[in-house]
C-alpha cells in the first residue's frame, strides 16, 4: 500500500537558519501530497500541498516541490522563526478516502 | 473562515465506559473523516463516512468502534467500551472530494482513559 516516510527528529535550528525536512513517498501512481503543521497544543493545519508533478506548494515562506522522479517532498523554508516550532506532517493522498501520514518531524528553534 | 469543530476538547473516562466525540464539519463538505493520534506517534486513519455510509475503515476500527451523522450538522464517533490504550487525540476532518485531495482537519478531541 502507499506509505510516507519523513525525516525523524527533532530538528533543532537557530533563528533565520535554512530548514529542510525530507519526505518521500511509496504511491501507486500519484498522489496528492501535502505537509500539516501542528502547533503545540493545537490541531493538524494544512500548510500546503501540490497535487501533480512539479508543482510547487506555498505557503508562509514554506516550500515543497512535487518531484515524480524522486518521489520526494521535502519540505524548505530560507529563514525560520521562532513561532515555527512545531511538529510537521508530511500525508498523501490516494484514489481512496485516506491520508497517509508521515510520522512527523519535531522543529525547534532557537533564538 | 469555515472551520471544522470538535467537542469536547479533552475528556476524560474510566476504562469500560462509552465515549462519544462530536464534530460539526464544514457546512458543504460531502466526506468525514476520523483520525487518531496516539501521544508522540504518528496520525492514523480510522474511518471515512459519505453518503451515511463507511466508505472505508483501518484495521484500528474494530467492532468497539461506530460513526454515525445524525443530523444535518453533526458526525460522531462512539467508542462503546474504551480500553486504556484508546488514550489518544482524536481528530475529526471534512473535505469537499475524496481524501485525495485536501481534508480540513479540526483542532482534535483528547481522550483519557483512566
Amino acid at each position: 500500500g502507499n506509505s510516507v516516510t519523513q525525516m525523524e527528529g527533532p530538528v533543532t535550528l537557530s533563528e533565520e537558519a535554512f530548514l529542510t525536512i525530507n519526505c518521500t513517498y511509496t504511491a501507486t501512481g500519484y498522489p496528492s501530497l501535502f505537509w500539516y503543521v501542528q502547533y503545540p497544543g493545537e490541531g493538524l493545519q494544512l500548510l500546503l500541498k501540490a497535487t501533480k508533478a512539479d508543482d510547487k506548494g506555498s505557503n508562509k515562506g514554506f516550500e515543497a516541490t512535487y518531484r515524480k522522479e524522486t518521489t520526494s517532498f521535502h519540505l524548505e523554508k530560507g529563514s525560520v522563526q521562532v513561532s515555527d516550532s512545531a511538529v510537521y506532517f508530511c500525508a498523501g493522498g490516494d484514489s481512496s478516502y485516506k491520508l497517509i501520514f508521515g510520522s512527523g518531524t519535531r522543529l525547534l528553534v532557537r533564538p | 473562515e469555515p472551520e471544522v469543530t470538535q467537542t469536547p476538547s479533552h475528556q476524560v473516562t474510566q476504562m469500560g465506559q462509552e465515549v462519544i466525540l462530536r464534530c460539526v464539519p464544514i457546512s458543504n463538505h460531502l466526506y468525514f473523516y476520523w483520525y487518531r493520534q496516539i501521544l508522540g506517534q504518528k496520525v492514523e486513519f480510522l474511518v471515512s463516512f459519505y453518503n451515511n455510509e463507511i466508505s472505508e475503515k483501518s484495521e484500528i476500527f474494530d467492532d468497539q468502534f461506530s460513526v454515525e451523522r445524525p443530523d444535518g450538522s453533526n458526525f460522531t464517533l462512539k467508542i462503546r467500551s474504551t480500553k486504556l490504550e484508546d488514550s489518544a487525540m482524536y481528530f475529526c476532518a471534512s473535505s469537499e472530494v475524496p481524501g485525495g485531495t485536501e481534508a480540513f482537519f479540526g483542532q482534535g478531541t483528547r481522550l483519557t482513559v483512566v
